[in-house]
């Protein structure tokens, strides 16, 4: 069975502080999809990235990174420079995919609540 | 740009009622999830559709839970007989295809409290 683990349940951080978000998976699958995605005070998710199993390249986007490693199954995710409007619970997520190619429901982890102090 | 639209965004009801939720996916968006959320827990996959047919059900999907896509569209979910347990955010999310690389945008979720 698939499983996602985020250890860190809080972190608090000083703005300006780099911070990195573990996350963790569990799959029998040699396919499989993961994602990141954010949920601000308001609720909604926000999706951030996904990477597919056979994509190991390393991925900047502005002030986000993201460290994907088979060889640990880690899939984790640094902000630098981290800002006030960061703070929000970050899900790490898992597909797998079925021998038709698709995909099901999205494993997610319990979420890392993300505080930025100013 | 249209996304996810779910209605009520809260609905308190009394222990033993049914409640009935409504999901309007991205427009064209032929995958539509089901997920629920408890405090301080991720979302947990319930159930999904691909186009009008439901092609899976988590253990976490009772008897008492139905899900419907009538026309491939939108999407309702009933609670019968609610109980104390159904208590959580209720998510719905779509996607664009079936392919697994397609990310899933979520709604701002049902909010369901059960006294």
């Amino acid at each position: 069975a698939q499983k996602v683990t985020q250890a860190q349940t809080e972190i608090s951080v000083v703005e300006k502080e780099d911070v990195t978000l573990d996350c963790v998976y569990e799959t029998r699958d040699t396919t499989y999809y993961l994602f990141w995605y954010k949920q601000p005070p308001s609720g909604e998710l926000v999706f951030l990235i996904r990477r597919n199993s056979f994509d190991e390249q390393n991925e900047i986007s502005g002030r986000y990174s993201w460290n994907f490693q088979k060889s640990t199954s880690s899939f984790n995710f640094t902000i630098t420079a981290s800002q006030v409007v960061d703070s929000a619970v970050y899900f790490c997520a898992l597909s797998e995919t079925f021998s038709g190619g698709g995909a099901d429901g999205l494993t997610f982890g319990k979420g890392t609540h993300l505080i930025i102090q100013p | 740009d249209t996304g996810v639209s779910q209605d009520p965004r809260h609905k308190i009801t009394k222990r033993g009622q049914n409640v009935t939720f409504r999901c309007d996916p991205i427009s064209e968006h032929n995958r539509l999830y089901w997920y629920r959320q408890t405090l301080g827990q991720g979302p947990e996959f319930l159930t999904y559709f691909q186009n009008e047919a439901q092609l899976e059900k988590s253990r976490l999907l009772s008897d008492r839970f139905s899900a419907e896509r009538p026309k491939g569209s939108f999407s309702t979910l009933e609670i019968q007989r609610t109980e104390q347990g159904d208590s959580a955010m209720y998510l719905c999310a779509s996607s664009e295809t079936d392919r697994g690389d397609q990310p899933q945008h979520f709604g701002d979720g049902t909010r369901l409290s059960i006294l």
